[in-house]
């Protein structure tokens, strides 16, 4: 898992309700990452971290806000959450190994979270 | 839009046998190819990846083959076993930081 952990693992909530995913990793790398698994569209990129309070969008980051006010932790808001925002939700880090062109991203276990 | 196309959707082969996967992508600044194996429960993890400065990178049972000028790229399983049933996602990123996935193939190894 690399360090990552996932909050929580599993949530059911109903549509129009706020909902706050959070990802904590162990490591002290700079850069974070949120991805939503979906059957058919494999993993998109919602918004990422590069570094205390800088953030940018994804490919998918409308109904999503993020922050990041310590290193360690980058969570995921949906403000109001929809039917069509039911998915796995990954978080990952960019572990540096040396190199520059040699940084894995490295994912968590992922939430899974049901709109109703 | 999806950046990186992958097919097969899904594959089922016996044991011993060779599994192929493909993908292309159209943007030309992609520079860092790699490929991810998730099991069930889990989240993806790293498997094998390539620049496009090599054609072919093999690590034991697993090999990237890459075409620049076609634009595509694809991994293939040797001796396929049944421990390698996973999906498989292909990815790729210029300079590596924010990565593209494909839509990922299901491979399933008969005993």
């Amino acid at each position: 898992d690399a360090g990552i952990t996932q909050s929580p693992r599993h949530k059911v909530t109903e549509t129009g309700t706020p909902v706050t995913l959070r990802c904590h990793q162990t490591e002290n790398h700079r850069y974070m990452y949120w991805y939503r698994q979906d059957p058919g569209h494999g993993l998109r990129l919602i918004h990422y971290s590069y570094g205390v309070k800088d953030t940018d969008k994804g490919e998918v980051s409308d109904g999503y806000s993020v922050s990041r006010s310590k290193t360690e932790d980058f969570l995921l808001t949906l403000e109001s959450a929809t039917s069509s925002q039911t998915s796995v939700y990954f978080c990952a880090i960019r572990r540096r190994q040396g190199a520059t062109y040699n940084s894995p991203l490295h994912f968590g276990n992922g939430t899974r979270l049901t709109v109703t | 839009q999806q950046q990186v196309k992958q097919s097969p959707q899904s594959l089922i082969v016996q044991k011993g046998g060779i599994s192929i996967i493909n993908c292309a992508y159209e943007n030309t600044a992609f520079d860092y190819f790699p490929w991810y194996q998730q099991f069930p429960g889990k989240g993806p993890a790293l498997l094998i990846a390539i620049r496009p400065d090599v054609s072919e990178k093999k690590e034991g049972r697993f090999t990237i083959s890459f075409n620049k000028s076609a634009k595509q790229f694809s991994l293939h399983i040797m001796d396929s076993q049944p421990g390698d049933s996973a999906t498989y996602f292909c990815a790729a990123s210029k300079d590596d930081y924010k990565l593209s996935f494909g839509a990922g193939t299901t491979v399933t190894v008969r005993a």
